[in-house]
């Protein structure tokens, strides 16, 4: 049984730091893992999604890698913003396509202006 | 291009009654899952549609349920409502089908609360 972990679950940082969010997962046999953000009472707004062929993806100020063998994925955000402020969560797929993502419980980022 | 739709947003029932939540999917998308979110359990995989289909389903009781319309719209029913089943439920839909290549894209959520 697949299991996703975001630890630490909380994190608060000052304004410009850059930060590096950490993902594991015990099956590496996955299709695909994506990196979500959600804001207090809010849905989920998909960052970046980095399919199993792939070893990183970015977008702007974030950049996720993907290493399958050791189960683990890194969100990493340049020079932090209040606007940041969010809880983080990755979610991976099975192999096969499987529609059924797995999330971690996310991590809480406080970013302090 | 409008996300995804869900009503109603917040709800509050009482224990034994059911609820009905509604979705609708990004124009085009033909895929719709659905998600609990709580905050001891986290999110967790209820169902997914596609072209009326339930393809997949995750480990809830019989008193959950869904379907989905011609035009993609699905709808979810918690039947007989425990104290439990209070949560955030979020609906998604995605621009593929099998294999899944693309981004997940995810409504607003209804809250529900059960006294």
């Amino acid at each position: 049984k697949q299991e996703v972990t975001q630890i630490p679950a909380a994190l608060s940082v000052p304004e410009g730091e850059n930060l590096v969010l950490n993902c594991s997962f015990t099956d590496s046999a996955i299709y695909n893992l994506q990196w979500f953000r959600q804001d207090p009472g809010k849905g989920l707004t998909s960052l970046l999604l980095i399919q199993s062929s792939q070893r990183e993806q970015t977008s702007g100020r974030l950049n996720a890698s993907l290493d399958k063998s050791s189960g683990r994925s890194t969100l990493y955000i340049a020079a932090s913003q209040p606007g940041d402020s969010a809880t983080y969560l990755c979610a991976v797929a099975g192999q096969g396509g499987s529609e059924k993502l797995v999330f971690g419980k996310g991590m809480k980022l406080t970013v302090n202006p | 291009k409008a996300g995804v739709t869900q009503t109603p947003r917040y709800l509050i029932k009482t224990r034994g009654q059911q609820v009905t939540l509604s979705c609708s999917p990004i124009s085009g998308h033909r895929s719709v899952s659905w998600y609990q979110q709580t905050p001891g359990q986290g999110l967790q995989f209820l169902f997914e549609y596609f072209s009326e289909t339930q393809r997949n389903k995750g480990n809830f009781p019989g008193r959950f349920s869904g379907r989905q319309f011609s035009n993609s719209r699905s709808e979810m029913n918690v039947s007989t409502l425990e104290l439990g089943d209070s949560a955030l439920y979020l609906c998604a839909s995605r621009p593929r089908d099998r294999p899944n290549t693309g981004e997940l894209f995810f409504g607003e959520g209804s809250r529900l609360t059960v006294l």
